[in-house]
């Protein structure tokens, strides 16, 4: 059972404030790292997949780094707004047919 | 497309009921996935099918049961409901299962088992 772990477990912010939190998985075997957003009441839905150490990709206001060597990725939100609101989930994959992933990082921006 | 629908939304069952939760999709994936989220656990998989016909055990295959009969439907079966079954349970799929492919949700079934 491989783990994965978020932090951190929860986060209020006030509108405007830029935030990260962090995805920590086993450095080794490492093939892929998934980001999801998951609003409350709806489906989880795709941020990022990433596959190579140093990727950083982009949408919009929120990005996402990855180091595959220490095994950690970074969620980053800059100016966060109200409908950022969601638990953030991130998945991993190690060449499996199975996403393992850690227990959610819930935000909650304050107007 | 509809992509992922599941039904019911919320069911409450009493310990011993049997119930199946019904998830379909439009998107001619060949994977599909069944998920439980529990609080603060993150999602725990159950049990995925590659294709119509084929199915595997997740991480917590215990108490459940699936059927892949069309690459449409992969049904979710709780025989003898336990406490322990209470949970969100979400249906997934995917195109070609590849590492790098996205999982498409469902809304997701609210159980609680009383």
């Amino acid at each position: 059972i491989l783990n994965v772990e978020q932090s951190p477990q929860s986060l209020h912010v006030q509108e405007g404030d830029s935030t990260n939190f962090t995805c920590s998985f086993p450095s080794s075997n490492f093939y892929a790292l998934h980001w999801y957003r998951w609003e409350t009441a709806k489906s989880p839905e795709a941020l990022f997949v990433m596959t190579l150490n140093g990727d950083e990709k982009k949408k919009g206001r929120i990005s996402a780094t990855l180091n595959t060597k220490e095994g950690y990725s970074y969620l980053y939100i800059k100016g966060s707004q109200p409908e950022d609101s969601a638990t953030y989930l991130c998945a991993f994959n190690n060449a499996g047919n199975m996403l393992t992933f850690g227990g959610g990082t819930r935000l909650m921006v304050k107007p | 497309n509809a992509g992922v629908t599941q039904t019911p939304k919320f069911r409450i069952l009493k310990i011993g009921q049997s119930m199946t939760l019904q998830c379909t999709q439009d998107m001619n994936h060949n994977y599909m996935y069944w998920y439980r989220q529990d609080p603060g656990m993150g999602l725990k998989l159950i049990y995925y099918s590659v294709g119509a016909g084929i199915t595997d055990k997740g991480e917590v295959p215990n108490g459940y049961n699936v059927s892949r009969s069309t690459t449409e439907d992969f049904p979710l079966r709780l025989e003898l409901a336990a406490p322990s079954q209470t949970s969100v349970y979400f249906c997934a799929s995917s195109n070609e299962g590849r590492l790098t492919d996205t999982q498409y949700f469902g809304p997701g079934t609210r159980l609680t088992v009383l």
